[in-house]
C-alpha cells in the first residue's frame, strides 16, 4: 500500500547549522507531498507542499523538492534556529474524493543554542 | 491557532468505558477528519465527514464510531476501551472534502486520551 518512510530521529543539531530530514515515499499513483510541523503542545501545522514532479516548495526557510525519479521529499534548512525545534512530519495525498493524509512517522529535531 | 476547537483537552478513563472526543471545525469549513496519533502506530487517518456524510474511511476499529451534525461539528465515540487505545486524537478540518490547489487542512490541538 501507500506509505512514507522518515528518518529516524532525534536530530540534535546546533543553532545555524545545516537541516536535512529525508522522506521517501511509496505510492500507485501520483501523489501530492506535504511537511508539517507539530510544535510542543499544538496541532500540526502545513510547513509546505508539492503537487508534481520537480515541484518545490517553501516556507519559512525551509524548501523541499518532490523527486518523483528517487520518490523522495527531503526536507531542508540552510540555517536553524531554536524555534525550528519540533516534530516534522511528510506526508502524501491523492487528487480523489478524499483529502485523507497518509503521514510517515515523525522526525524529532532539537536545536541548541 | 489554527480555528479548530477540540474538546477535552485530557481525558483519564478506566478500560472497558466509553468517551466522546468533540470537534468544532472552522469557521465555514464542511469537512472534518479524525486522526490518531499513538507511540507503536504513529499517526493514522480515522475516518473523514463532508457535510454530514462520511465521505472516507481508514483504519477505525469497529468499537469506534464517529458523526458530523448538521452544524458541523463531529464527535467521535471510543467504547469498550483498550490500553492501547491511549492516544493523541487529532480533529482537522477543510472547505473541501478533497485535494485542490487552493484547500488546506488545519489541524487542531488534540484531545489527550489515557487510559488505565
Amino acid at each position: 500500500g501507500d506509505s512514507v518512510t522518515q528518518m529516524e530521529g532525534p536530530v540534535t543539531l546546533s543553532e545555524e547549522a545545516f537541516l536535512t530530514i529525508n522522506c521517501t515515499y511509496t505510492a500507485t499513483g501520483y501523489p501530492s507531498l506535504f511537511w508539517y510541523v507539530q510544535y510542543p503542545g499544538e496541532g500540526l501545522q502545513l510547513l509546505l507542499k508539492a503537487t508534481k514532479a520537480d515541484d518545490k516548495g517553501s516556507n519559512k526557510g525551509f524548501e523541499a523538492t518532490y523527486r518523483k525519479e528517487t520518490t523522495s521529499f527531503h526536507l531542508e534548512k540552510g540555517s536553524v534556529q531554536v524555534s525550528d525545534s519540533a516534530v516534522y512530519f511528510c506526508a502524501l495525498s491523492f487528487m480523489d474524493s478524499s483529502y485523507k493524509l497518509i503521514f510517515g512517522s515523525g522526525t524529532r529535531l532539537l536545536v541548541r543554542p | 491557532d489554527s480555528g479548530v476547537t477540540q474538546t477535552p483537552k485530557h481525558l483519564i478513563t478506566a478500560t472497558g468505558q466509553r468517551v466522546t472526543l468533540r470537534c468544532s471545525p472552522r469557521s465555514g469549513d464542511l469537512s472534518v477528519y479524525w486522526y490518531q496519533q499513538s507511540l507503536d502506530q504513529g499517526l493514522q487517518f480515522l475516518i473523514q465527514y463532508y457535510n454530514g456524510e462520511e465521505r472516507a474511511k481508514g483504519n477505525i476499529l469497529e468499537r469506534f464510531s464517529a458523526q458530523q451534525f448538521p452544524d458541523l461539528h463531529s464527535e467521535l465515540n471510543l467504547s469498550s476501551l483498550e490500553l492501547g487505545d491511549s492516544a493523541l486524537y487529532f480533529c482537522a478540518s477543510s472547505v473541501e472534502p478533497q485535494l485542490s490547489s487552493g484547500n488546506t487542512i488545519y489541524f487542531g490541538e488534540g484531545s489527550w486520551l489515557t487510559v488505565v
